[in-house]
């Protein structure tokens, strides 16, 4: 049972390059999430699903593309890199709250981005 | 809007003495409330979840957290503290608006010193 599990982990790209980050989770969660994380900002969601061949966006989606083909992955795209996207990017899964059962969302290692 | 603050950007603690990470919340429904914490280099790990009941919650590796509703907190603490303590914790809060998903704050800097 790998948990969460997110591919590459360091990438340096140019201002203006196109990547994909992979998150894979197999613990049958419905919920997925990509998050950044900078200094003095805390994590901040970017965009999320909740199931498979469905996203949402979240609180910063600008610059950014996601897609859900499967249920155990979750695909987060830039398609034009720029130096504002250096940060950590954080994947996580949870199953799927119901009424008053709220469930804790499970982390991955992390991806460490940087744009020049 | 729904939010949590954690006022300290770094707390200081000596090795066997006590710890307290502070959270303060703002929302619109029933405050369900979570810690985390993030090792150097790592993901972040569940520590511990307020949903409902006592107001007190224990969590893993010996952490615990008080719930006052009156003072809007969701303070994590632990008795004795371990140099291995020393990493970064979030406290975060159910956002009711938006199909459950959680809001952070910005994370407080633990360093247990020997």
């Amino acid at each position: 049972n790998a948990g969460v599990t997110q591919t590459p982990k360091f990438r340096v790209l140019k201002t203006g390059q196109s990547m994909t980050l992979l998150c894979a989770q197999d613990m049958n969660h419905e919920y997925m999430y990509w998050y950044r994380q900078d200094p003095g900002m805390g994590l901040r969601l970017i965009h999320y699903s909740v199931g498979e061949g469905t996203t949402a966006k979240g609180e910063v989606p600008d610059g950014y593309n996601v897609s859900r083909l499967k249920k155990q992955n979750f695909l987060l795209g830039l398609e034009s890199a720029a130096p504002s996207q250096t940060s950590v990017y954080f994947c996580a899964s949870s199953h799927t709250p119901r009424g008053d059962r709220t469930y804790e969302q499970y982390f991955g290692p992390g991806t460490r981005l940087t744009v020049t | 809007a729904q939010s949590v603050a954690q006022p300290e950007d770094q707390v200081n603690v000596a090795e066997g003495n006590p710890l307290t990470v502070k959270c303060t919340y703002s929302v619109s429904g029933n405050p369900y409330l979570f810690w985390y914490v993030q090792y150097p280099n790592r993901g972040l790990q569940f520590l511990l979840k307020y949903i409902t009941g006592d107001n007190l919650v224990k969590g893993s590796y010996g952490f615990e957290a008080e719930f006052n509703k009156s003072q809007t907190s969701f303070h994590l603490k632990k008795p004795s503290a371990l140099v291995s303590d020393s990493a970064l914790y979030f406290c975060a809060v159910r956002d009711w608006g938006s199909q459950g998903n959680l809001i952070f704050g910005k994370g407080t800097k633990l360093s247990v010193k020997p």
